[in-house]
């Protein structure tokens, strides 16, 4: 049972775009959500987290897009760059657990 | 720099053999988890531990064990390893509030034959 929906499984993009990865959720317990970045052969690191009291939350050039009527949030990354190529997840958990409920995963391949 | 360290990288292990993957972090943290990564299956919940001796299955917990014995060990058991149990583990650590993050291991790669 998938708590946290992901898509794409996969994207591409030129240099300078702008990847857009969304997340679903049902649980309207969850109260926080991460977005974990993971370059190959290493674990996911904490990118950017946003709770459901705002509706963006802006670092660099990562943007958490939050809509709470929906149960819905995204990831933007604005001119992206090759560097920016890796396995996205979004996650999710309740207050007062700090275990997390994790997407599906999105490959992000930004070409030169 | 914090770290949890994932004692193998790369396992290859029989069916039917008892596996051991273990993880250590220096960092003092309370809480410990075990992931299996699978493609596009994202990443699973195992077990996980708030405390010492302290253990919690996740969601998919058939097959596995765990074991805490210090704050800073927590060990992964395949008490009868299966070929469906072929994945990439990853081990985390956190400490107080969610917006720490989980710190991750390296994760070690397991194929069972």
């Amino acid at each position: 049972q998938q708590q946290v929906k992901q898509s794409p499984q996969s994207l591409i993009v030129q240099k300078g775009g702008i990847p857009i990865i969304n997340c679903a959720y049902e649980n309207t317990a969850f109260d926080y959500f991460p977005w974990y970045q993971q370059f190959p052969g290493k674990g996911p690191a904490l990118l950017i987290a946003i709770r459901p009291d705002v509706s963006e939350k802006k670092e660099g050039r990562f943007t958490i897009s939050f809509n709470k009527s929906a149960k819905q949030f995204s990831l933007h990354i604005m001119d992206s760059q090759p560097g920016d190529s890796a396995t996205y997840f979004c996650a999710a958990s309740n207050e007062g657990f700090q275990k997390l409920v994790f997407g599906t995963g999105t490959r992000l391949l930004v070409s030169p | 720099d914090v770290k949890v360290t994932q004692s193998s990288r790369y396992l290859v292990k029989r069916t039917g053999e008892k596996v051991f993957l273990e993880c250590v972090q220096d960092m003092d943290h309370e809480n410990m988890f075990w992931y299996r990564q699978d493609p596009g299956l994202g990443l699973r919940l195992i077990y996980f531990s708030y405390d010492v001796k302290m253990k919690e299955k996740g969601d998919i917990p058939e097959g596995y064990s765990v074991s805490r014995e210090k704050k800073e060990r927590f060990s992964l058991i395949l008490e009868s390893a299966s070929t469906n149990q072929t994945s990439m583990y990853l081990c985390a650590s956190i400490s107080g509030g969610r917006e720490s993050g989980y710190t991750f291991g390296s994760g070690t790669r397991l194929t069972v034959v």
